[in-house]
């Protein structure tokens, strides 16, 4: 069973272009997760989508980003006009439909932006 | 909201002791904490999780404590090995009600052979 899947794993954007993020979630899985990680910090939640809907999206700025987890295809986080601030790793997590908590993640994007 | 501490930041064992993890959470709704580990370039992996119905839980050298009235839970690793080296972090949920996790900033384990 294949786990989470992320793409590209690398990315470099020069600022004020536009990056978007993939994620595949495991087999069976319809709840997807998206986490921001800073250099040298934890991990902090953006938004919680399943299937053509978003849950919850607390922990997503107001502008230049969004996200969307269509009914067909993989999870795309559209980040618009990027900053240098925006240089992370984004984590995309899934979970199956009756254990939202128990998430598993993929191996993340790393975004420079130069 | 929920707010997640985990002590200490850096933890140096030698091969074969126990390392311990220490994280405190604010908001007495959560009731679901589950454990990550980290190597370097890769994505958070589940390694154990606990729920506030339970106190204690333990899968082979790993073990979960959780103290619901004073706030906090930990990790014990015990006899470590070098492969055990990795960011642990704890986390914080509301188990069933979906959505997110609230992350601790991360304990750097080094595990000395």
């Amino acid at each position: 069973n294949a786990g989470v899947m992320q793409n590209p794993r690398h990315l470099v954007r020069r600022r004020g272009q536009e990056a978007r993020l993939r994620c595949s979630p495991m087999k069976g899985h319809s709840h997807v997760y998206w986490y921001r990680q800073l250099p040298e910090e934890g991990l902090k939640f953006m938004v919680y989508l399943q299937k053509e809907n978003i849950i919850d999206e607390s922990g997503m700025p107001k502008e230049r980003f969004s996200a969307e987890f269509p009914k067909e295809g993989p999870s795309i986080l559209r980040i618009q006009q990027v900053v240098r601030g925006d240089s992370a790793a984004y984590f995309c997590a899934s979970s199956p439909p009756n254990t939202y908590n128990e998430q598993f993640f993929g191996p993340g994007t790393r975004l420079t932006v130069l | 909201g929920e707010n997640v501490e985990q002590h200490p930041s850096t933890l140096s064992v030698q091969e074969g002791d126990s390392a311990v993890i220490k994280c405190t959470y604010s908001d007495s709704a959560s009731n679901y904490f589950p454990w990550y580990k980290q190597e370097l370039g890769k994505g958070p992996q589940l390694i154990i999780d606990i729920r506030s119905n339970v106190g204690e839980k333990k899968d082979q050298r790993i073990a979960v404590t959780l103290n619901k009235t004073a706030k906090h839970f930990s990790l014990h690793i015990t006899e470590t090995q070098p492969e055990d080296s990795a960011v642990y972090f704890c986390a914080a949920g509301i188990y069933n009600q979906g959505g997110k996790l609230i992350f601790g900033q991360g304990t750097e384990l080094s595990v000395k052979p």
